[in-house]
């Protein structure tokens, strides 16, 4: 079976840094997107991971290891409004996105 | 900035009755999704479109749930009789074409409780 996990929750503090992470095991691999969904709204597109290495994106960099079948979201200069869930969603052989549940991170001031 | 269009964005409706949900995916769009959120759980897939093709309906079930995209463009999902387990989030999302990397772009979706 196809199987994504990610920690249910995670808490953290104003201005300092977190790391998500996210670990599968799919029938083949043709990517791992990162989206933010905050309660009640819809998900949004993070970032996109293909090939192994760091993507950085200004506060929000994501890292993949395909060997390891692991990807982490790490998230810098932690504000209020990055209180979210975090999902991870990697895209398989056929091209479909198998969703992880989501991290929950709840950020304290 | 163009957007994925959905309504209503919340619904309540008894068990047995009929609820119908739209979406207008962002312009150009030719793949359109269909998703069912359960709170703090990852979006499951209902059925894919592409164009006014159905690509994937495998995990839609189909006695009571029903999609269309007649003219390739804006698509409604439907479900008939409703039943208490349907209450979650009906999320639309939108990509360009299907598979590679192609970005999904979601809808803010419509909330369902069935009393």
């Amino acid at each position: 079976g196809q199987n994504i996990d990610q920690p249910t929750e995670m808490t953290a503090t104003e201005g300092a840094i977190v790391q998500i992470n996210c670990t599968y095991q799919t029938s083949g691999f043709n990517g791992l997107f990162w989206y933010q969904q905050h309660a009640g709204e819809a998900p949004t597109f993070l970032s996109y991971n293909v090939l192994d290495g760091l993507e950085e994106k200004g506060r929000f960099s994501s890292f993949l290891s395909r060997s390891k079948g692991y990807s982490y979201l790490l998230l810098k200069e932690l504000q209020m409004k990055d209180s979210a869930s975090y999902l991870c969603a990697v895209l398989d052989s056929n091209y479909q996105l198998i969703w992880g549940a989501g991290t929950k991170l709840i950020i304290k001031p | 900035e163009a957007e994925v269009a959905q309504s209503p964005r919340y619904k309540i409706t008894e068990k047995s009755q009929a609820v119908a949900f739209w979406c207008d995916p962002i312009s150009g769009h030719a793949t359109l999704y269909w998703y069912r959120q359960i709170l703090g759980q990852g979006p499951e897939l209902l059925v894919q479109f592409q164009d006014e093709s159905v690509v994937d309906d495998s995990q839609l079930p189909k006695d009571r749930f029903s999609a269309e995209r007649l003219k390739g463009v804006d698509s409604t999902l439907k479900i008939q009789p409703a039943e208490l387990g349907d209450s979650a989030m009906y999320l639309c999302a939108s990509s360009l074409e299907a598979g590679d990397i192609n970005i999904q772009y979601f809808g803010a979706g419509t909330r369902l409780s069935v009393l």
